[in-house]
């Protein structure tokens, strides 16, 4: 699976957008990126994943570039809620086992 | 709709003492089970995962053990637990099709003293 890389942190003022972004140049033609993040002592929550498209859900969209080699998600208006860790992970379709969540992005919204 | 329940929240435990903890899924059948560790501050480590009742796989070597007695039901377990155990542990399913996000539980707080 392809590895990925990001910055360890980024602070984001409330009520702007985040823009978070992830390398991924080693990236196989049917590797999907996904998006997780990671709120102080609980579990992971899924945001987001696409394969080439971009995608856009309630939560966040994704830019994914026309290479593939990175890609961007972006909270549209960010709040206070929304600092976290951010993971970005390539993984194959229903490769399970190979799904590895890296140190992240950790994201500060500041008020 | 499908939700994820693990327990305990936090446990404190002495070396060399035996260890279990469990996860269980509602709402779905024969998902995809894993289990993850993490340390402070780092990433998520997978341990094992399961596609079916009785089927673990194991990510490291380990002084933990796996087990899957129903579909919906997983259990992580050790013996004696050492000082390295320590750490977040965090159960997550997945529908068992391609492309399919995971679902994390609330995690448990070992600590081996």
């Amino acid at each position: 699976d392809a590895k990925t890389t990001q910055p360890p942190s980024m602070d984001c003022a409330e009520g702007r957008a985040a823009n978070l972004p992830c390398n991924h140049s080693t990236i196989s033609g049917n590797e999907y990126v996904y998006w997780y993040r990671q709120i102080h002592s609980q579990g992971p929550q899924y945001i987001i994943h696409g394969l080439k498209n971009n995608e856009t859900n309630e939560m966040a969209s994704l830019i994914i570039t026309e290479d593939r080699k990175s890609s961007t998600l972006i909270l549209p208006h960010a709040t206070l809620r929304d600092t976290a860790v951010y993971y970005c992970i390539v993984t194959y379709p229903a490769s399970y086992d190979k799904v590895i969540f890296g140190p992240g992005t950790s994201l500060s919204v500041i008020p | 709709s499908q939700t994820i329940h693990q327990w305990p929240a936090t446990l404190v435990q002495p070396v060399g003492s035996p260890l279990s903890l469990e996860c269980t899924v509602e709402g779905t059948s024969n998902p995809n089970l894993y289990w993850y560790r993490q340390a402070a501050g780092r990433g998520l480590q997978l341990l094992f995962y399961s596609v079916g009742i009785g089927q673990i796989s194991s990510e490291v070597p380990q002084n933990l053990s796996a087990s899957r007695p129903q579909d919906r039901q997983f259990i992580l377990s050790s013996k004696k637990l050492l000082l390295s155990d320590s750490g977040f542990y965090l159960c997550a399913w997945s529908r068992n099709r391609g492309n399919q996000p995971q679902h994390f539980g609330d995690g448990t707080r070992l600590s081996i003293l």
